[in-house]
């Protein structure tokens, strides 16, 4: 089955500065990639995604890529602010429309 | 994208007896699923709910320690069946967005074990 790591687990950021958080995944086959943004005490919530045939995809401050040879992707935000500390996972769908979750990483943007 | 109600929020169990935790869809939907987050980690899926049929169990769940209802497109209960300590985790019930594949999760629920 799939399997997804995700680096760094923990990313310490000055306001203002960009975050790369990045993941790699296992299956050739995985064709949807979403990014899941969760605060303390609250659900997963979906911040961008990106599918199989797209390379890059942004919204705004926040971008993800895609390298399927190198079977990678990674999340961008630019700009960041204390609202933006949280903890995010990469996912990848298999088969089934399941998602594999990446371990997570902690955010903490410094003000 | 779909609202998804879970209850109980949160609960205080004791050791060996169960819970049933409910996942109610404002539309209806096809696939539904539990995961698990056990404290500071990440998601992990139970299973898979299927309308009309079993579950669908990931590697390391079974059906005896987590009994799984789908009796409509809008509505599952997953239940933790003899909890133990290590049962503490919060439990989540998501469902995938028909058309776009995207997965939208539930509030949650709490349980902690003693």
């Amino acid at each position: 089955g799939e399997n997804v790591e995700q680096h760094p687990s923990t990313l310490s950021v000055q306001e203002g500065d960009s975050a790369v958080i990045k993941c790699t995944y296992s299956d050739s086959a995985s064709n949807y990639f979403p990014w899941y943004k969760q605060e303390l005490g609250k659900r997963p919530q979906l911040i961008i995604d990106i599918r199989s045939n797209v390379g890059e995809k942004k919204d705004q401050r926040i971008a993800v890529t895609l390298n399927k040879t190198a079977k990678h992707f990674s999340l961008h935000i630019t700009e960041t602010q204390p609202e933006d500390s949280a903890v995010y996972f990469c996912a990848a769908r298999e088969y089934g429309n399941k998602l594999v979750f990446g371990a997570g990483t902690i955010l903490r943007v410094k003000s | 994208s779909a609202v998804i109600s879970q209850k109980p929020s949160r609960d205080i169990c004791q050791r060996g007896t169960s819970l049933t935790i409910q996942c109610q869809v404002d539309s209806q939907v096809t696939m539904m699923f539990w995961y698990r987050q056990q404290p500071g980690q990440s998601l992990t899926l139970i299973a898979t709910a299927n309308q009309g049929s079993e579950a669908t169990y990931e590697s390391g769940f079974v059906i005896d320690k987590f009994p799984i209802s789908r009796p409509n497109l809008t509505f599952s209960t997953l239940t933790v069946s003899n909890m133990s300590p290590e049962d503490s985790s919060i439990y989540l019930c998501s469902v995938g967005g028909e058309n776009t594949g995207e997965l939208f999760f539930g509030e949650g629920s709490r349980l902690t074990v003693l």
